[in-house]
């Protein structure tokens, strides 16, 4: 299987910071990783696909880059309503993973 | 739009089967463009891909659970189903159907989630 390790595991941030989450996988996946958001009692919602293309709906202050073993999250300006779990996925080959996962909490 | 809703007893006893079903509307179970799958989420922890199916039946599991789990589906019910054997409280989670867009392996759209409780 392939391991996806996210950092941080959490994170405190403060209304209109840039915020930036990390996820290495133990092998290259090209850029065949997605990116979800998941606020308490609630499904994920998908907000990166395919490591940088922008799921329809999301805002633009959300971005992705990377290919082969490292990638990253950024929110360029944190909104209210960004505060929420933020989960890595590699979908270059099943099983599918995903990372630990990151909470990005009010400073 | 898709819709997808789960349902099934949210009380398992230990030892005995897990079965869920998730009702797919919106859209349909033999389009080419989705896998149809099951994630799982442990009270207060992560996300863990259950497993998923194609149209063509073809179907691809957790290895960590590919001895207890039976994914399937019925096309004219326009459901999923999930069958999960010899479950123990580790299996307790708030079970979710999902919906893989198949071009990039990435859920596009979810279940609400039911929460499953195995106890005696």
């Amino acid at each position: 299987d392939i391991q996806m390790t996210q950092s941080p595991s959490s994170v405190s941030a403060s209304v209109g910071d840039r915020v930036t989450i990390t996820c290495r996988a133990s092998q290259g996946i090209s850029n065949w990783v997605a990116w979800y958001q998941q606020k308490p009692g609630k499904a994920p919602n998908l907000l990166i696909y395919a490591a940088s293309s922008l799921q329809s709906g999301v805002p633009s202050r959300f971005s992705g880059s990377g290919s082969g073993t490292d990638f990253t999250l950024t929110i360029s300006s944190l909104q209210p309503e960004d505060f929420a779990t933020y989960y890595c996925q590699q979908a270059n080959i099943f099983p599918l993973t995903f990372g630990g996962g990151t909470k990005v909490e009010i400073k | 739009q898709l819709q997808l809703q789960e349902s099934g007893p949210g009380l398992v006893k230990p030892s005995e089967t897990l079965s869920l079903t998730c009702t797919v509307s919106g859209g349909s179970i033999g389009s080419t463009t989705y896998y149809w799958g099951w994630i799982r989420q442990p009270p207060g922890k992560g996300l863990e891909w259950i497993g998923c199916i194609y149209y063509t039946g073809s179907t691809y599991y957790s290895p960590s659970l590919k001895s207890r789990v039976t994914i399937s589906k019925d096309t004219s019910k326009s459901q999923i189903s999930l069958k999960l054997n010899s479950v123990t409280a580790a299996d307790t989670a708030v079970y979710y159907c999902a919906s893989l867009r198949k071009a990039v392996t990435a859920v596009d759209y979810w279940g609400q989630g039911i929460l499953v409780t195995v106890s005696s």
